[in-house]
């Protein structure tokens, strides 16, 4: 069964540095998302991206964060200067998009998740 | 603000109850998720609905349109069930917005043999 992927699975940097946590969608799949769960809080969406360009963004998702599909498989996000407090888990998601009536809705598929600790 | 509200927080069960997660939400949906994240971080979907009904299993998604309500019942419990359940919902989505997820807190189920 295809499945999203995501590497590494657990990423530790120093605060000030860069990351690049990658991710592979489903193959056929044509929406991708990054979400990030800080330990003991809840999933918060963080970025949607259609077509090679950004559809929504969070408030979270500020200058110091980047998406990029650098090929035809992967889809990354890249952390610029690091804060502690980016220390969570990250999500990567991908799905297709189906229509019921009106409404347009997405089964999302999940990856396993990369935990990033900044020190 | 809370746009999607879990009960219970925590919920402890013996093996072989029949358990049932609710979720409420205030903004306009075209679809609500049930997710399942295991004790290692993963998640799981489990349901996504927009109306009615669905089962899969021993699991039973409901939802509410008018009252904005949505449960997960799971029958038969069992240990394994043991995971955190947590409630997403799609908004309404004008222009080129594709569904990004408003999540509850989840609610954390222990079945005990």
């Amino acid at each position: 069964e295809p499945e999203v992927t995501q590497t590494p699975s657990h990423q530790v940097t120093q605060m000030g540095q860069e990351v690049i946590l990658r991710c592979v969608p489903i193959s056929n799949h044509l929406y991708f998302y990054w979400y990030r769960q800080i330990l003991g809080q809840k999933v918060e969406f963080l970025v949607s991206f259609y077509n090679n360009e950004i559809s929504e963004k969070s408030e979270i998702f500020d200058d110091q964060f980047s998406v990029e599909r650098p090929d035809g498989s992967n889809f990354t996000l890249k952390i610029r200067s690091t804060k502690l407090e980016d220390s969570a888990m990250y999500f990567c998601a991908s799905s297709e998009v189906r229509f019921t009536g009106l409404a347009r809705s997405n089964e999302q598929f999940f990856g396993p998740g990369t935990r990033l600790t900044v020190l | 603000k809370n746009e999607v509200e879990q009960s219970p927080q925590n919920l402890t069960a013996q093996e072989g109850e029949f358990i049932t997660i609710n979720c409420s939400y205030s903004v306009g949906i075209s679809a609500l998720h049930w997710l399942q994240q295991h004790p290692g971080g993963g998640i799981v979907s489990l349901f996504m609905l927009s109306s009615g009904k669905k089962k899969h299993g021993r699991l039973i998604a409901t939802i509410n349109i008018q009252e904005k309500h949505s449960s997960l019942h799971i029958t038969a419990s069992h240990p394994r069930d043991s995971a955190v359940y947590i409630c997403a919902v799609a908004s309404w989505n004008y222009g080129g917005s594709q569904g990004n997820l408003i999540f509850g807190k989840g609610t954390k189920l222990s079945v005990k043999p």
